[in-house]
């Protein structure tokens, strides 16, 4: 079956810019996670979602950062007012559900570039 | 302040040798620790994981053997192939979050 998939691949945009990133989780996953990667970082923790709701929300940096999963389903993060330090690679994770091993499925990324 | 530490960036292995990956974590309240493998320009790949009641998991030539005590992990890979070249990740679990190391960079050599 299909895996996470995330659009777009790669994002330019300039500084100040409002952009949008997508992930499609595992078609019946119901825990989805979001993630970053800066250079040389392992997958930073975002924001995970329980079904709709965000179950946990703590590593969001600071408000400009927000993520949607309306139908728990697919998920959208979005950046608003976008720094160069936002540069980086956006993962998305999704699973059965969330506790146990939790073994997390992962997407290619979204390589976001701030100029 | 770093919770799961990989203190080596690299590490080059010989093919056919045994790969020794390490890692230390300083958070006693996790209860589950993975490892992740993942190649340029794709997403992490889940590996093997342990609990932490375990001190070992072995799943054909991967093995993960863990000393509590020691707060310490290690990913044993036999023998080394050339697929194997990548960075692989460890990582810690607990409140249903996963805390990522920063990874170190397996190089196969022919």
């Amino acid at each position: 079956g299909a895996g996470v998939s995330q659009t777009p691949s790669n994002k330019v945009t300039e500084k100040g810019k409002y952009v949008e990133l997508r992930c499609d989780p595992i078609s019946g996953h119901t825990a989805l996670y979001w993630y970053r990667q800066s250079l040389g970082q392992g997958p930073e923790f975002l924001i995970y979602f329980q079904g709709t709701g965000a179950a946990d929300d703590s590593g969001l940096p600071n408000d400009r950062f927000f993520a949607v999963r309306p139908e728990g389903s697919v998920s959208t993060l979005k950046i608003q007012r976008t720094e160069r330090g936002d540069s980086a690679v956006y993962l998305c994770a999704s699973s059965l559900n969330a506790g146990g091993p939790v073994e997390q499925y992962f997407g290619p990324g979204t390589r976001l570039t701030v100029t | 302040d770093q919770q799961v530490k990989q203190n080596s960036p690299s590490l080059s292995v010989q093919e056919g040798r045994i790969s020794i990956l390490n890692c230390d974590y300083t958070n006693s309240m996790f209860d589950y620790f993975l490892w992740y493998k993942k190649y340029p320009a794709e997403g992490p790949t889940f590996l093997i994981s342990i609990s932490s009641i375990k001190d070992k998991n072995e799943d054909g030539r991967f093995t993960v053997f863990l000393n509590k005590s020691a707060k310490h992990l290690s990913l044993h890979i036999v023998p080394s192939q050339p697929g194997d070249s990548a960075v692989y990740f460890c990582a810690a679990s607990g409140d249903d979050k996963i805390i990522f190391g920063k990874g170190t960079r397996l190089h196969i050599l022919p």
